[in-house]
């Protein structure tokens, strides 16, 4: 158990709607990455978030937002959802060395989404 | 050009054979660099971690960094069923924007 928690585990919606993933960090990471994995393109880094600030932007579309709350969970939101956004939505968190992130990421289990 | 390169296999091996699995990259500005195993419908789980080049050591596991040729390597000894999984190499860089990059994975199958 990597201490990442992430619901839904699995969603099932229609194309053109809006969905809402969640994420809790390990206890004492500040930080929160969003990875989307489909078979076809790997894992892909969509956003990063430190202690509720935007850090790093990934290939997230413009349908996609996200947001890191002051309690840390963060959230992932996918609208006007199609069928090519069926895919796992995973969230991970890091630990901050006095040397800054080092990019040792502890995911959850994933959210897997089904567009149809 | 991806920015790192990883054959996705699959990699069929029997049980004992040493394991072989690699990445290259082109940014050099890379620093860190992670082996991450994913099994099937789980989440990635960091397996090395190594700063810079240099050698890691870990149980049966050895990370290899070679910086000046953008290519790093993970060797799996005395392999065991129970490593069947996608190995995932992983890079990133402390530099304006921190983000962690991966490979496709790569497929492992160890055969009993």
């Amino acid at each position: 158990d990597s201490g990442v928690t992430q619901t839904p585990k699995h969603l099932i919606t229609a194309t053109g709607q809006r969905v809402t993933l969640r994420c809790s960090p390990r206890s004492g990471d500040l930080s929160v990455y969003w990875y989307q994995q489909s078979l076809d393109q790997g894992l892909q880094f969509l956003i990063q978030y430190y202690n509720g600030e935007e850090r790093a932007k990934g290939n997230i579309l413009e349908r996609f937002s996200a947001q890191q709350f002051p309690d840390l969970h963060s959230e992932l939101n996918l609208s006007s959802l199609e069928l090519g956004d069926s895919a796992l939505y995973f969230c991970a968190s890091s630990v901050r060395r006095e040397r800054g992130n080092t990019g040792e990421l502890f995911f959850g289990e994933g959210s897997r989404l089904t567009v149809l | 050009q991806k920015e790192v390169e990883q054959d996705p296999g699959p990699l069929s091996v029997p049980e004992g054979a040493i394991v072989s699995l690699n990445c290259t990259y082109s940014n050099s500005a890379f620093q860190y660099f992670m082996w991450y195993r994913q099994y099937s419908r789980k989440g990635p789980e960091l397996l090395m971690y190594t700063y810079s080049s240099g050698n890691k050591e870990d149980g049966r596991f050895t990370a290899q960094v070679d910086k000046s040729s953008k290519y790093i390597s993970l060797f799996i000894r005395d392999s065991q069923p129970s490593d069947s999984a996608t190995y995932l190499c992983a890079m990133s860089a402390n530099t304006g924007g921190f983000k962690t990059i991966f490979g496709a994975g790569t497929r492992l199958f160890v055969k009993a």
